[in-house]
């Protein structure tokens, strides 16, 4: 599987949106993008995944550069409790080995 | 849909018992489920992967016969950490995939070793 590129940690205004960046510049065609968080002591949480259109759900949006080498997390409205770890990993279709990086530390201040 | 348990959600036990934490995936059949270790401050470390009625895949560095993982059917998979010693104090986390790549993952068991 690719390997993911993330910030170490960034900041977010709550209420403003929060975008997340992640590098797979490796990425493969048959090579999906996942968004996981994790909040303090608990499992991590699914957020999002794409293969190779921007796609959205109730949690975040999914922005996948046409040429696929790097993502964005777009968390529309950030609030407090959206501080967590947020793992970006690419996964191969049919696949199931997922490795976790080191993510991006996103803190949400008042 | 797709909610995965895990008990006990902390656990304290003495060096050279066994610890038994289960995971079970309540609304759904997994086909594979993952166990992973994290620990402080430290991203989350996949130990094994098993699938219902077949032997666990374990990782390089896993040590098969003190991490004994049974998967008896597909919605629960049982990791046995036998003879604990305080190294092993971590906070372990299970998966459940339906298929598909997505994983759905517990809540986390705290285990600490005294």
């Amino acid at each position: 599987d690719a390997k993911t590129t993330q910030p170490p940690s960034m900041d977010c205004a709550e209420g403003r949106a929060a975008n997340l960046p992640c590098n797979h510049s490796t990425i493969s065609g048959n090579e999906y993008v996942y968004w996981y968080r994790q909040i303090h002591s608990q499992g991590p949480q699914y957020i999002i995944h794409g293969l190779k259109n921007n796609e959205t759900n109730e949690m975040a949006s999914l922005i996948i550069t046409e040429d696929r080498k790097s993502s964005t997390l777009i968390l529309p409205h950030a609030t407090l409790r959206d501080t967590a770890v947020y793992y970006c990993i690419v996964i191969v279709a049919g696949g199931f080995k997922t490795i976790f990086g080191a993510g991006t530390r996103l803190f949400v201040k008042a | 849909g797709a909610v995965v348990s895990q008990h006990p959600s902390r656990v304290i036990c003495k060096s050279g018992t066994s610890v038994k934490i289960e995971c079970r995936s309540l609304d759904f059949q997994a086909t594979t489920m993952f166990w992973y270790r994290q620990f402080p401050k430290q991203s989350l470390m996949l130990m094994a992967t098993s699938n219902e009625g077949s032997k666990a895949t374990y990782e390089q560095g896993v040590e098969k016969d003190k991490f004994l993982i049974n998967h008896a059917s597909l919605t629960l998979s049982t990791l046995t950490v036998t003879s604990a010693h305080p190294e092993d104090s971590s906070f372990y986390i299970c998966s459940a995939q339906t298929g598909e790549e997505t994983q759905y993952f517990g809540p986390g068991t705290r285990l600490l070793v005294l």
